[in-house]
């Protein structure tokens, strides 16, 4: 049974990046059954795919964030990250790492990043 | 952009009720919908896959039905420990997920 686990820092400053990294436990983040990706969801609000990435570093992103968005992997630690780059208010969210099959069936249980000076 | 439009957005039920939850696509997704539910302070939990089948463990009172544009979301009959908030989900249109925005259920 898998397991996902966010971890990094719960407060950035504005124009700052957000860096969290995901450890998965359980199995190989290297599975080919699996991308491994990101959700975020504001206070109160919807859900929001972020992007996903494969063991082999192949990536693709939310167009609305491709921008800012950087998502990585680290096979030897079992581990993948992610950075949002020029955070706002508008960012602040739960984020969700999440197993990804084209459908979500292994979700970290979220850590809350607020955004502020 | 796929839209998924979900209805209603929120939900009063009783306890023994037949629910429906609606979510409409902008374009043909065929069966690329998946179902969640989400409780207070918890991730999303997967219920439903590729439209219609019923994730490992998933009560059976949980269904999900529809093709195409128009896919349907059923608790049978509602208990007290399904109140949350369900989101549609499809993945047609990679690379991009796209969400609903919700139906949040409560008992009545």
């Amino acid at each position: 049974q898998l397991q996902l686990q966010e971890s990094g820092p719960g407060l950035v400053k504005p124009s700052e990046t957000l860096s969290l990294t995901c450890t998965v436990s359980g199995g190989s983040i290297s599975s080919s059954s699996y991308y491994w990706g990101w959700i975020r969801q504001p206070p109160g609000k919807g859900l929001e795919w972020i992007g996903s990435i494969y063991y082999s570093g192949s990536t693709y992103y939310n167009p609305s964030l491709k921008s800012r968005v950087t998502i990585s992997v680290d096979t030897s630690k079992n581990q993948f990250s992610l950075k949002l780059s020029s955070v706002t208010a508008a960012d602040t969210a739960v984020y969700y790492c999440v197993g990804d099959a084209s459908v979500f069936d292994y979700w970290g249980q979220g850590t809350l990043v607020t955004v502020s000076s | 952009d796929i839209q998924m439009t979900q209805s209603p957005s929120s939900l009063s039920a009783s306890v023994g009720d037949r629910v429906t939850i609606t979510c409409q696509a902008s374009q043909d997704i065929s069966n690329y919908l998946n179902w969640y539910q989400q409780k207070p302070g918890k991730a999303p939990k997967l219920l439903i896959y590729d439209a219609s089948n019923l994730e490992t463990g998933v009560p059976s009172r949980f269904s999900g039905s529809g093709s195409g544009t128009d896919f349907t979301f059923t608790i049978s009959s509602l208990q007290p420990e399904d109140i949350a908030t369900y989101y549609c989900q499809q993945y047609d249109n990679l690379p991009r997920y796209t969400f609903g925005q919700g139906t949040k259920l409560e008992i009545k």
